[in-house]
Formats: structure tokens, sequence, C-alpha cells
């Protein structure tokens, strides 16, 4: 089945813990990208990646770093994590090349800085 | 700047039902623009997409159509049923520059009985 699956899924942590979120997709996407949503805010850009080794911000990178040493995987790394990152976190992936490409979602990742 | 703005922000509608939701959008160049639908907690699921040269498209009982003339598009839901309750997301693609997404705040719709 192609999917793309988060782990965790659930996250409460504290202040300054450093925390990754892993994300893999099955379908050979070149293009991956991590999301985060707020209510009132919808779905923000943080980073995004067009193929293994490219990566490069999006609108709201503060505080998040990614890597793409693999096609298929591509974690979020909260190095000093904040209460401000409280959030709904989507990972998300899709072709690259064609003006009609969309993206495939994965299920969400909820994180609780406190 | 790039903006999609989504209208109404909620709405609740009888089962059986039809609907209209509104997206007008100020990204340009414009390369296409998807409606999602999202289930409370979930993550966004694709309904249709969109590029400047298709007006209309339909999944089902979706259909959106699109005026690249005056940057705007509607999803209508036909017959509503109660599993259509969601955030209802368009998301318009700018050509060039990184694959840049911008994102709606979505309608959020209820279907009672």
């Amino acid at each position: 089945e192609a999917q793309v699956t988060q782990n965790p899924r659930y996250l409460i942590t504290v202040t300054g813990k450093k925390l990754t979120v892993t994300c893999s997709q099955n379908m050979n996407h070149e293009y991956m990208s991590w999301y985060r949503q707020d209510p009132g805010l919808g779905l923000r850009q943080i980073y995004y990646s067009m193929n293994v080794e490219v990566t490069d911000k999006g609108d709201v990178p503060e505080g998040y770093k990614v890597s793409r040493k693999e096609k298929r995987n591509f974690p979020l790394i909260l190095e000093s994590p904040s209460p401000n990152q409280t959030s709904l976190y989507f990972c998300a992936s899709s072709l690259v090349g064609s003006s009609s490409y969309g993206e495939y979602f994965g299920p969400g990742t909820r994180l609780t800085v406190t | 700047k790039n903006q999609v703005e989504q209208s109404p922000q909620s709405l609740i509608i009888l089962e059986g039902k039809n609907c209209t939701l509104q997206c007008n959008y100020t990204v340009s160049p414009f390369s296409n623009l998807r409606w999602y639908k999202q289930d409370t907690g979930r993550g966004p699921v694709s309904l249709t997409i969109m590029t400047f040269s298709e007006n209309t498209k339909s999944n089902g009982r979706y259909t959106a159509t699109l005026d690249a003339d005056t940057k705007q598009s509607s999803l209508h839901i036909t017959a509503s049923q109660l599993s259509d309750s969601a955030s209802y997301i368009c998301v318009v693609r700018g050509r060039g520059g990184g694959n840049k997404l911008t994102f709606g705040t979505g309608t959020q719709l209820k279907v009672e009985l």
C-alpha cells in the first residue's frame, strides 16, 4: 500500500530536550516536505527536499532541522524544542517533474512541548 | 504576497443537501490548484487537482471548478453525507521557485441529520 508513515504519532516532551520525528514513504517520491498546522493558520511549510541531499527552507524553518540521506526518509529534528513548537506536524511526499503532481500526506504527529 | 482565501470559514448543512465552497487566490504565476479533504486529526487527502487549462474536474460527488482569469475556484459537494464532515483546504502551487505551495486556512464543513 502506498503510504507516508510518521513516528511517533503523539509526543509530549519538555523544553530543550532534543527530539526527532521520522517520516518514511514507499512510493519512490523525490519530493518530501514537512508542515505544521496550527488553529486558524492552516498548513505552513517548514522544510522541503527535492531529492537526496537536497533540502531547503520553507516558510517557518526556525528551530527545525532536516536531513535527506535516503530517498525514502526525511526526519524532522528539533534540537531544542520550545513551547511555541507545540503543533500538529505533517510529512508529505510527491513526484517531481510534472505540473500536475500532488502530495501524499502522512497521518500527522501531535507534539506538545511543556 | 501570494495568498489563498477560502469562504465560508465554516458551514453546517443537512444530509442530502448540496453545498459550494469558494477559494480565491493571488498566486502568480500559477501552476495548479488542488482541493484536499482533511478529517479531524488526520492528514489531508487529495480530492482534485487542476491546471490552468482545466475548468472543471469531478471526483465522485465532488466537482471542482477553476477560473484562472479571475483566480477563483469552487468545490461543489452533491448529496452530502455525514462522512463529508471535514475541513476542505484549497492549495495553490506556483510555477517555479522550488515547489512553492500556498495553503488556504480551510472551510470547516459539518453535515447533520
